[in-house]
């Protein structure tokens, strides 16, 4: 979607290494969404943010951290990259009109 | 803990036939989304499902929703080669945040 993007779109790296994924809206929504799509599991939430230094954990948050210092960026941080955090990695945004979530092109990451 | 289950996982069918994807989960919930990804690309809503008893269509694809059930259907009429994707159900159980839950997909093969 034109109104959020997903910075690199592909890295790969090596082990214990830290690695910044951002995200960018210029939408102006509150919340936004950090996910990882891997085979078999669908898409499952990291870490969402409902405003401005304001962020939560979801249902697969170790070995990550969020930063939101303004509404329009939003930042997933591998503190020490491990293999099994190689994946898709998705940003969304919302609420849209019907409280449906805008997804990012996704960033595809590779820990060596 | 909320449990999204989406079956069948793989579906191949072909073109011109009817099929019906479900989409079951464990926790009451009145919201209920719909998604599609192509190969190698991000995720677009197609549907929003806000109550029981909601039927909501788009071309081929046909989404209904009944919370007593807990169950979705997405039902394709007469398939045609374009509708090949992945398509997601997701669940909101907490509302304000739109904090969803995703089922692990169902990838459709339409063979012409």
């Amino acid at each position: 979607d034109a109104g959020i993007t997903q910075s690199p779109r592909h890295k790969v790296t090596e082990t214990g290494t830290p690695v910044t994924l951002r995200c960018h809206q210029t939408e102006n929504h509150r919340y936004m969404y950090w996910y990882r799509q891997d085979p078999g599991h669908g898409l499952r939430l990291i870490h969402y943010s409902y405003g401005v230094k304001d962020t939560d954990k979801g249902e697969v948050s170790d070995g990550y951290s969020v930063s939101r210092s303004k509404t329009e960026d939003f930042l997933l941080t591998l503190e020490s990259a491990t293999s099994s955090q190689t994946s898709v990695y998705f940003c969304a945004m919302g609420p849209a009109n019907y409280n449906e979530q805008f997804f990012g092109p996704g960033t595809r990451l590779t820990v060596l | 803990e909320l449990k999204v289950e989406q079956n069948p996982l793989f579906l191949s069918m072909q073109e011109g036939k009817n099929y019906t994807i479900y989409c079951n989960y464990s926790t009451t919930s009145d919201r209920l989304y719909w998604y599609r990804q192509d190969p190698g690309k991000s995720l677009e809503s197609l549907f929003v499902l806000l109550s029981n008893g909601a039927v909501k269509q788009e071309g081929r694809l046909m989404a209904s929703l009944d919370t007593k059930a807990r169950l979705s259907t997405l039902h394709i009429t007469a398939a045609v080669h374009d509708l090949s994707a992945t398509y997601f159900c997701a669940v909101d159980l907490y509302g304000g945040y739109q904090k969803v839950t995703f089922g692990t997909g169902t990838k459709l093969q339409v063979i012409p």
